[in-house]
C-alpha cells in the first residue's frame, strides 16, 4: 500500500497526559499537511512542511502543540497536556508542490481525551 | 482564501444523477475549484479539480459557469458507496485546503 499511513488509529488517554502521532505520506511527495476534525464539521488546518521546514502554522495550534517533520519524510505530531477539548480527529494529508496538485489522505488517528 | 456555500443535504436516488452546487462568488482568478468528499470515518477524498473548463474523470463531472461564481459537482449515476459528505473548497497556493461544513449526500434504494 503506497497511501499515507497513520498511527495509531485510536488513542485514548486521560487529561493531563502526553500524546504523539505518526504520518507516513506518500514517499515522493514533499509537502505534508496535519489538520483536526471535530463531529459534524470539515477538517481544519493546523500546519504545513515543505521537506522539513514547517512553513506554516494556525492559530489553533497553540503552544500545546509541536510538529516535526525531521528528514523531510515521516510527521510527528505531539500534544502535551491534553485537555478534553483536543478530543478530535487528526488527519495527515501530503501531496507534490504543485497549486493544482491534489492533497491524499491518511484514514486519520481519533483522539480522546478522559 | 476565498468561501464557498453549498447545501447541508441533499438525497438522491440510486443509479439516478446527482447535481451538488457550490457558489462562489468572491473567486479569484487564480482560484483552481476543488472537491473532496469524505465517506464515514475515512479521511477526505480527492474527487476533481478545475479552473476554468469543466472537467471529467472516473468519478464525476464538474461544471464550471462561465464568471466562475458557481459550479456544479455532477456523479453521473450516484450509488451507495457515493453517500459521504462532499466539500467544495477553493485553493489558490499549494498549501492548505479550507474545508467549509459540505453537502452531506443521501443516496437510497
Amino acid at each position: 500500500d503506497t497511501g499515507v499511513s497513520q498511527d495509531p488509529r485510536h488513542k485514548i488517554t486521560k487529561r493531563g497526559q502526553n500524546v504523539t502521532f505518526r504520518c507516513d505520506p506518500i514517499s515522493e511527495h514533499n509537502r505534508l499537511y496535519w489538520y483536526r476534525q471535530t463531529l459534524g464539521q470539515g477538517p481544519e488546518f493546523l500546519t504545513y512542511f515543505q521537506n522539513e521546514a514547517q512553513l506554516e502554522k494556525s492559530r489553533l495550534l497553540s503552544d500545546r502543540f509541536s510538529a516535526e517533520r525531521p528528514k523531510g519524510s515521516f510527521s510527528t505530531l505531539e500534544i502535551q497536556r491534553t485537555e478534553q477539548g483536543d478530543s478530535a480527529m487528526y488527519l495527515c494529508a501530503s501531496s507534490l508542490d504543485r497549486v493544482s496538485e491534489t492533497q491524499y489522505f491518511g484514514p486519520g488517528t481519533r483522539l480522546l481525551v478522559l | 482564501d476565498a468561501k464557498t456555500t453549498q447545501p447541508n443535504s441533499m438525497e438522491s436516488n440510486e443509479e439516478e444523477p446527482v447535481h451538488l452546487p457550490c457558489n462562489h462568488s468572491t473567486i479569484s482568478g487564480t482560484d483552481y475549484i476543488h472537491w473532496y468528499r469524505q465517506l464515514p470515518s475515512q479521511g477526505p477524498e480527492y474527487v476533481i479539480h478545475g479552473l476554468t473548463s469543466n472537467v471529467n474523470n472516473r468519478m464525476a463531472s464538474l461544471a464550471i459557469a462561465e464568471d466562475r461564481k458557481s459550479s456544479t459537482l455532477i456523479l453521473h449515476r450516484a450509488t451507495l458507496r457515493d453517500a459521504a459528505v462532499y466539500y467544495c473548497i477553493l485553493k489558490t497556493s499549494a498549501s492548505k485546503l479550507t474545508f467549509g461544513t459540505g453537502t452531506r449526500l443521501q443516496v437510497t434504494l
